[in-house]
């Protein structure tokens, strides 16, 4: 079955720094995956999409990648800050236009 | 701004009662979804509705149904609550099309089946 996983530890870093965020997927290559950001006690918000043939994009301090050989994406946020603190959830499409979440990993931005 | 609404924020019910869930959107989405979110387990699809009427179980289906009568709104029902229905439920939409289009979120409800 199709798969994604995302780290469950959380992420620590100081602020500044780029976080770096990673998901894996199983089987075969989703046409497209979706980043969301959820904070405690909200819905998630639509960040980014990727498609299969984009290696790359970029939306302000944010940062996807896309490999399918390492069936992985990497979700990066360069000059963290204390606010970029939330759980980031990485969606693969699925047929029908249905999306399979990964369980999220946790950021925590320390000033 | 698409605005995605669910009537409650915090609900508490007892097993085998009947529980209504409503999220309503403003943005005219033909697309609807209803989605649990448990820790560890990630958001996990129980039904979505792509139109008026139309409707498609999920992964997780049992226990629950829905209702979609009019496009705006799209209703979540356990049939005989659970205590394992314990958990966050959250509804979205999407313009109809492909998946690439992204999925819009309401805050969720907190339900606590006693």
């Amino acid at each position: 079955s199709q798969k994604i996983e995302q780290n469950s530890e959380a992420l620590n870093i100081q602020e500044g720094k780029t976080a770096t965020l990673t998901c894996n997927y199983t089987n075969y290559s989703p046409a497209y995956l979706q980043w969301y950001r959820q904070d405690p006690g909200r819905g998630p918000v639509f960040l980014l999409l990727i498609r299969e043939n984009e290696k790359e994009k970029r939306k302000e301090r944010l940062k996807v990648t896309f490999d399918t050989t390492l069936k992985q994406s990497l979700f990066h946020i360069t000059a963290s800050q204390p606010a970029d603190s939330a759980t980031y959830l990485c969606a693969r499409g699925n047929q029908g236009g249905k999306l399979i979440f990964g369980q999220g990993t946790e950021l925590s931005v320390k000033p | 701004d698409v605005k995605v609404t669910q009537s409650s924020r915090y609900l508490v019910k007892r097993t085998g009662e009947k529980v209504f869930l409503e999220c309503v959107q403003d943005m005219d989405h033909e697309n609807m979804f209803w989605y649990r979110q448990d820790p560890g387990l990630g958001l996990r699809l129980i039904y979505f509705s792509y139109d008026v009427k139309m409707k498609e179980k999920g992964d997780i289906p049992e226990g629950y149904s829905v209702s979609r009568e009019k496009k705006e709104r799209f209703s979540l029902i356990l049939e005989s609550a659970s205590t394992n229905q314990t958990s966050m439920y959250l509804c979205a939409s999407r313009t109809t099309g492909t998946g690439l289009q992204p999925q819009h979120f309401g805050d969720g409800t907190r339900l606590s089946i006693l």
